[in-house]
């Protein structure tokens, strides 16, 4: 069964606060994703990474930066967190899709973040 | 452009009655796959169903259908003899290549209520 968990699943920090949001899974999936949740909006993809140590910006990219030192594992930083990072935070990891375009991405069970 | 559209915000289906939730999507890669999760209230996302550009026949999955129509670039997730257990929110994601990269490009989601 594949799993992909998130290190907490609520998180309180204070504005100019250095936030590190951790990601693993267990599948030895190539490609890992991080997104914000926020209602009315959808998903919005922040940042993905298809390698270690490699790494592609997504929609939102601005206030966060990533990384992802070994296969397993994909962290989220937000450098100095501000109020309007205030969301729920989702992880997904997913095969190639050189491989296999029909795999899904599986996801965490998400951190919902507040900045005060 | 919007990759993936998702024009109903929210929705309401009577129990035991079928419902469809639409979606929409725009690429000119021959080749993609699309993808229908369902986030209920407790915020875990889960796969549904896909469906490959060049099956030739509508996914289906249980109580899920997918009604594909190529022509009209849709993709509208079928839920027959709804439960309440189907109160959720509904994403539509796609996903291009196998050459274009490993992004999943997802909607802003329908928000589905079934009523007893």
């Amino acid at each position: 069964d594949v799993k992909v968990t998130q290190s907490s699943r609520y998180l309180v920090k204070r504005t100019g606060e250095k936030v590190f949001l951790e990601c693993v899974q267990d599948m030895d999936h190539e490609n890992m994703f991080w997104y914000r949740q926020d209602p009315g909006l959808g998903l919005r993809l922040i940042y993905f990474s298809y390698d270690v140590k490699m790494k592609e910006k997504g929609d939102i990219p601005e206030g966060y930066s990533v990384s992802r030192e070994k296969k397993e594992r994909f962290s989220l930083i937000l450098e100095s967190a501000s109020t309007n990072q205030t969301s729920m935070y989702l992880c997904a990891s997913s095969l190639d899709g050189a491989a296999l375009l029909s795999y899904e991405q599986y996801f965490g069970p998400g951190t919902r973040l507040t900045v005060t | 452009a919007q990759k993936i559209t998702q024009t109903q915000p929210g929705m309401f289906v009577q129990e035991k009655e079928a419902v469809t939730l639409d979606c929409t999507y725009d690429t000119s890669d021959p080749s993609y796959g699309l993808f229908w999760y369902k986030q209920p209230s407790s915020g875990e996302m889960i796969f549904l169903i896909y469906q490959g550009s060049y099956d030739q026949q509508n996914a289906t999955e249980g109580r899920y259908s997918l009604n594909f129509q190529k022509a009209r670039k849709s993709a509208n997730l079928v839920i027959s003899a709804s439960q309440l257990g189907d109160s959720a929110m509904y994403f539509c994601a796609m996903r291009e290549g196998p050459n274009t990269g490993n992004q999943f490009y997802f909607g802003t989601g329908t928000s589905l209520t079934v009523i007893p």
